[in-house]
């Protein structure tokens, strides 16, 4: 069965140090995501993309937020200058048509130190 | 913007009892609605969505939920409950982006 898969699972980092969060989507889904979940806390939409370009970000998805579709396979999240606050599990997700049954990796958790 | 409200943190049954967690939404039209369940250190399974058609939508699991447009809402509901059942339930939006609610943690009581 098809899978999101994401690397690393788990990134400790510095304040204010860059990180790159990967996801290899389900390989004919069009439409890539990723959300976020502080410990605890709900899931939180941070970004969609399609066709190569960001097709809704949320108010988290600021400067400091970056995605990309380097190749045919691979999207990542890169955060330029980590923050405490930036310290949650990053999921990304995707769909073969915008909103439909998404389908989510295990996640990536980050600690900022 | 659309939103996600599920009033219950936390719900206890047991094991076998019928369940039924509560969803409502703000959005001007009708949004696509889902169900996720995450199981402790695990990402989000899609229980079952709502498009259009039929308000009664089954999903996995045995889990089934009603949309009801009048009242806003998209609870789930499952008649039996098993052990394995217990995790964190989101309710969630889907319109210009998606919303998920905070979630209800399920325990299941033997």
């Amino acid at each position: 069965e098809p899978e999101v898969t994401q690397t690393p699972s788990h990134q400790v980092t510095q304040m204010g140090q860059e990180v790159i969060l990967r996801c290899v989507p389900i390989s004919n889904h069009l439409y890539f995501y990723w959300y976020r979940q502080i410990l605890g806390q709900k899931v939180e939409f941070l970004v969609s993309f399609y066709n190569n370009e960001i097709s809704e970000k949320s108010e988290i998805f600021d400067d400091q937020f970056s995605v990309e579709r380097p190749d045919g396979s691979n999207f990542t999240l890169k955060i330029r200058s980590t923050k405490l606050e930036d310290s949650a599990m990053y999921f990304c997700a995707s769909s073969g048509r915008e909103y439909n049954e998404q389908f989510f990796g295990p996640g990536t958790r980050l600690t900022v130190l | 913007a659309q939103s996600v409200t599920q009033p219950d943190i936390h719900i206890t049954v047991s094991e076998g009892a019928s369940l039924e967690l509560r969803c409502n939404y703000s959005y001007g039209a009708t949004p696509y609605l889902f169900w996720y369940v995450q199981s402790p250190g695990q990402g989000l399974q899609l229980l079952l969505k709502y498009f259009s058609g039929d308000t009664l939508v089954q999903g996995i699991k045995g889990f089934e939920a009603e949309f009801k447009r009048s009242q806003s809402s998209f609870n789930l509901r499952k008649p039996s409950v098993h052990w394995s059942d217990a995790a964190e339930y989101f309710c969630a939006v889907a319109a210009n982006d998606m919303r998920f609610g905070a979630g209800t943690r399920l325990t299941v009581k033997p």
